[in-house]
């Protein structure tokens, strides 16, 4: 049973646009949600957070949601470079002695 | 300076061989983990250990044995390797074990390949 979904395999942006890649979940469990980005033959890179008491965490060109309400969250890279181009991960996490899990990740394509 | 280092990066080997995988990390977090990552491309944990205790073992055949000599330390031993262990194995580290703030850094990846 999956936990963590990202339901689009791969996503393709023009360079200089938003890329929005999202993320949605079903353990209500989860309070602590991570993106991690990973190029081929490298290990996944924390990306950025959020804490479920929050609904948004910017850094830099990063921007992630959440929306406890709906179980979703979405990560928003504006604007896209062709550096980006990368596979997402979605992550989340409970209290306690619970692991992170992660969703099967969105490949992202930034167009120059 | 690498924070999560594995090896070997690449390994190929034969069926019904032992092999082991490396872990160090110079973060000095209390909790290491590893990771695979199959055909499917799913990230799922094997193994959890804090402050060299097993914490996580996910029904893992056991083939399958971490040894922490230390904190700094995981490493993965894979006895009578099977077709199916193909996949590439991240080792990972964290601060705390689970909860809120609490990022997981991983390292580069082996990827195993049984032939």
């Amino acid at each position: 049973d999956q936990q963590v979904k990202q339901n689009s395999p791969s996503l393709s942006v023009q360079e200089g646009r938003i890329s929005i890649l999202n993320c949605d979940y079903t353990n209500s469990m989860f309070d602590y949600f991570l993106w991690y980005k990973k190029y081929p033959a490298e290990g996944p890179t924390f990306l950025i957070s959020i804490s479920s008491i929050k609904d948004k965490n910017e850094d830099g060109r990063f921007t992630v949601f959440l929306n406890k309400s709906a179980k979703h969250l979405s990560l928003h890279i504006v604007p896209s470079q062709p550096g980006d181009s990368a596979v997402y991960f979605c992550a989340a996490v409970g209290s306690g002695n619970t692991p992170l899990v992660f969703g099967k990740g969105t490949r992202l394509s930034v167009i120059a | 300076d690498t924070a999560v280092s594995q090896t070997p990066k690449y390994l190929v080997t034969q069926m019904g061989n032992d092999k082991s995988i490396k872990c160090e990390q110079n973060l000095g977090h209390d909790t290491m983990y590893w990771y695979k990552q199959d055909s499917k491309k799913f990230l799922k944990i094997m193994f959890s250990y804090n402050n060299k205790e097993l914490i996580i073992n996910e029904t893992v055949p056991n083939r399958f044995s971490p040894k922490s000599p230390d904190k700094a330390h995981l490493n993965l031993h894979i006895n009578s390797l099977e077709l199916g262990d193909s996949a590439v194995y991240f080792c990972a580290s964290s601060q705390l074990f689970g909860g809120s703030g609490n990022t997981i850094y991983f390292g580069e990846g082996s990827w195993l390949t049984v032939v």
